[in-house]
């Protein structure tokens, strides 16, 4: 069984500021992490995935996220906010490690951008 | 969007009638996915196809059916909608069962 939790529904950040979205996670098997992004009325788009090679991240747009696996956290982060940055942000994990197709999302984190 | 695209992109319809979405890709990917979003529940697995005619069912599939003739084509069928399947319907791909790319989402209204 997997599980994902995004320890804040909503983040409000002044523009030039870092970005931090938190999740943490839960996993039977080596899982494999990603987040998409989902700007308003739109699709989700990968942003950037964790599957057992480098635990530190690198993604489109200047995000990055850090995986730990002592904490079975996954957060993502940007040195600075930019106003493109607002939308909700998903965090998910796959258990394809152990031959499930199910992703599992979390429910989201909608990121404000203050000018 | 490793080329998908989703037909209708809007659509409302009354509750009783029957309604199709289709999903359809040019990257020749063998997994293909239907979830529904709605608040406060993030995205949930509807169906999911792993070939031409293998399908199985997700996390929310009661009053969904789906078929998959052809790899490029993942129909959603509702057989007599309701309105609690009012909702935003995304169709996703992928080479392995791991990184999934998305459609635009549909959204379908249930009178």
């Amino acid at each position: 069984a997997q599980s994902v939790t995004q320890l804040d529904s909503h983040v409000s950040v002044s523009e030039g500021t870092p970005v931090l979205l938190r999740c943490n996670y839960s996993s039977s098997y080596s899982p494999s992490l990603f987040w998409y992004v989902q700007h308003p009325n739109k699709g989700l788009q990968l942003l950037l995935k964790y599957t057992s090679a480098a635990t530190l991240v690198k993604g489109i747009n200047g995000f990055e996220a850090e995986f730990k696996k002592s904490e079975t956290s996954f957060h993502l982060t940007k040195p600075s906010a930019h106003m493109s940055d607002a939308a909700e942000y998903f965090c998910v994990v796959s258990a394809a490690g152990a031959g499930s197709y199910q992703l599992t999302f979390g429910k989201g984190t909608k990121l404000s951008v203050i000018p | 969007d490793a080329g998908i695209t989703q037909s209708p992109r809007h659509k409302v319809t009354e509750t009783g009638t029957p309604v199709t979405l289709r999903c359809h890709q040019t990257e020749n990917h063998r997994y293909m996915y239907w979830y529904r979003q709605d608040p406060g529940h993030g995205l949930r697995l509807i169906h999911y196809s792993y070939g031409v005619k293998d399908t199985d069912k997700g996390e929310v599939s009661d009053g969904y059916s789906v078929s998959r003739s052809k790899t490029e084509d993942f129909l959603l069928t509702l057989e007599s909608a309701t309105s609690s399947q009012t909702s935003v319907y995304f169709c996703a791909t992928g080479e392995s069962t791991d990184t999934q790319y998305f459609g635009p989402g549909t959204r379908l209204t249930v009178l």
